[in-house]
C-alpha cells in the first residue's frame, strides 16, 4: 500500500469548471508537494506546504496536518491545465519524499 | 535561465549494454535526484547525492550507478545488471538535504527504451 494515495486517477472537466484533487498520506509529514507533469513527461513544482493554505493565480493547495490530508484546487479550469498532478511527502523524518502515483486531468474546451 | 538539462531525451539500449543518462545543473544545488517512472506507479528514487564525490542508494539502486564529480553534474549508469531498465527517468535538484525542506527542481526526463 502507497503511504500516498491520490484521488482521483483520472478526472475528465468541462473548462471552467472548479477542479479537486485529493490527496491522503499515511503518516506525519513535515512538507507535502503538489507537482504538475505534461504530456512530454517534464515536471514542474507548483507547491510545496506544512500548513495552511497557498494560492498562485488559478491554483490552491490546502493542507490539513491532523487529518493527514491535502487537496489541489483548480479554478477556472482550461484546457492548457490538462497534466498528471502529483503529490509528494517527506514523511516522517525521512530524508526522502514519497510520491503518489498521480491524477491525469483532462479538461476539455 | 537557471535549470536542469538532462539529455538525451530518448535513449534506446541493447541487450547487454550499459547506457549513461546525463544531468546537469546550473541552479548552485547541493543534492541531485534520480527517479525512475513507471506508468500506474508513483516516482522511485534510484540515487541520490548531497554533496559532491558523495552519493548515496534509494529505494531500487540496484543495476545502476552514479558519479558525483562535480556539483554541475549527477550522471546515472544503467549498467546490463538492471533486468528491466525500460523507464522513464528523471533527474531532480534541491538546494539542501536533511531536515530543511527545499522544493525539488526536475527535468525534462529520458526515455529509455530496450530494443
Amino acid at each position: 500500500k502507497n503511504e500516498v494515495e491520490q484521488s482521483p486517477q483520472n478526472l475528465t472537466a468541462q473548462e471552467g469548471e472548479f477542479i479537486t484533487i485529493n490527496c491522503s498520506y499515511s503518516v506525519g509529514i513535515s512538507a507535502l508537494h503538489w507537482l504538475q507533469q505534461h504530456p512530454g513527461g517534464g515536471i514542474v513544482s507548483l507547491f510545496m506546504l506544512s500548513s495552511g493554505k497557498k494560492k498562485h493565480g488559478r491554483l490552491i493547495a490546502t493542507i490539513n496536518i491532523q487529518e493527514k490530508h491535502s487537496s489541489l484546487h483548480i479554478t477556472a479550469s482550461h484546457p492548457r491545465d490538462s497534466a498528471v498532478y502529483i503529490c509528494a511527502g517527506r514523511l516522517g523524518g525521512n530524508y526522502k519524499l514519497t510520491f503518489g502515483k498521480g491524477t491525469l486531468l483532462t479538461v476539455n474546451p | 535561465d537557471g535549470g536542469i538539462t538532462q539529455s538525451p531525451k530518448y535513449l534506446f539500449r541493447k541487450e547487454g549494454q550499459n547506457v549513461t543518462l546525463s544531468c546537469e545543473q546550473n541552479l548552485n544545488h547541493d543534492a541531485m535526484y534520480w527517479y525512475r517512472q513507471d506508468p500506474g506507479q508513483g516516482l522511485r528514487l534510484i540515487y541520490y547525492s548531497q554533496i559532491v564525490n558523495d552519493f548515496q542508494k534509494g529505494d531500487i539502486a540496484e543495476g545502476y550507478s552514479v558519479s558525483r564529480e562535480k556539483k554541475e553534474s549527477f550522471p546515472l549508469t544503467v549498467t546490463s545488471a538492471q533486468k528491466n531498465p525500460t523507464a522513464f527517468y528523471l533527474c531532480a535538484s534541491s538546494s539542501s538535504q536533511g531536515t530543511s525542506n527545499q522544493p525539488q527542481h526536475f527535468g525534462d526526463g529520458t526515455r529509455l527504451s530496450i530494443l
